[in-house]
């Protein structure tokens, strides 16, 4: 089930920031969005969520459009260690499952 | 521990063989999940855990797989008989209660059946 759509792929130059979009038309109220992250040969990596308030932690930003039908996460320092698929899903916050699309492929060079 | 463990980190494996996966979740952590991933693909889930039940198993592809959880800690997965499509990372993730604020996830065990 397609909930979000992400560009497969991007390229990102080490220290610049990494504008990650995503988009998420058909959101429900009670949905919030999440970003996760899978560097290779590891477990996805949690890395923030929202419902419609802007939100930073030490990792990223992840900001929500007022329709809340599209985000962006940045990473406002790409390294080299940023390199991995990001996916941006959309669930309410007491499902447990988890489900991924293909996510955004992201390679950030030196 | 300071995050989830999962053992072996590898393992191959003979068609028709059984195996045993274990995850050792985060301490304090009364949830924990396990699901398979595909090479080039997303995640599927397998099991849901609280504490030692399991009040989701909808995710088990046959009777082949089953898993249990001792103790409100180890989980062990285990696969009989496999096949080659069982070929996958199989990731196992814990969470305090339910997962408001995203799982952990261990690094995986790949599990190749040859």
């Amino acid at each position: 089930d397609a909930k979000t759509t992400q560009p497969p792929s991007m390229d990102c130059a080490e220290g610049r920031a990494a504008n990650l979009p995503c988009n998420h038309s058909t959101i429900s109220g009670n949905e919030y969005v999440y970003w996760y992250r899978q560097i290779h040969s590891q477990g996805p990596q949690y890395i923030i969520h929202g419902l419609k308030n802007n939100e930073t932690n030490e990792m990223a930003s992840l900001i929500i459009t007022e329709d809340r039908k599209s985000s962006t996460l940045i990473l406002p320092h790409a390294t080299l260690r940023d390199t991995a698929v990001y996916y941006c899903i959309v669930r309410v916050q007491d499902d447990y499952k988890l489900s991924f699309g293909a996510g955004t492929t992201v390679t950030v060079r030196a | 521990g300071a995050g989830v463990s999962q053992s072996p980190s590898n393992k191959v494996t003979e068609k028709g063989k059984d195996v045993e996966l274990r995850c050792d979740p985060i301490s304090g952590h009364t949830a924990l999940y396990w699901y398979r991933q595909r090479l080039g693909q997303g995640l599927e889930f397998l099991i849901y855990f609280q504490g030692n039940s399991a009040p989701d198993k909808s995710g088990l592809p046959s009777d082949r797989f089953s898993a249990e959880r001792t103790g409100e800690s180890v989980s062990t997965l285990t696969i009989q008989r496999t096949q080659q499509e069982d070929s996958a990372v199989y990731l196992c993730a814990s969470s305090f209660r339910q997962p408001n604020y995203g799982y952990t996830f261990g690094s995986g065990t790949r599990l190749t059946v040859v």
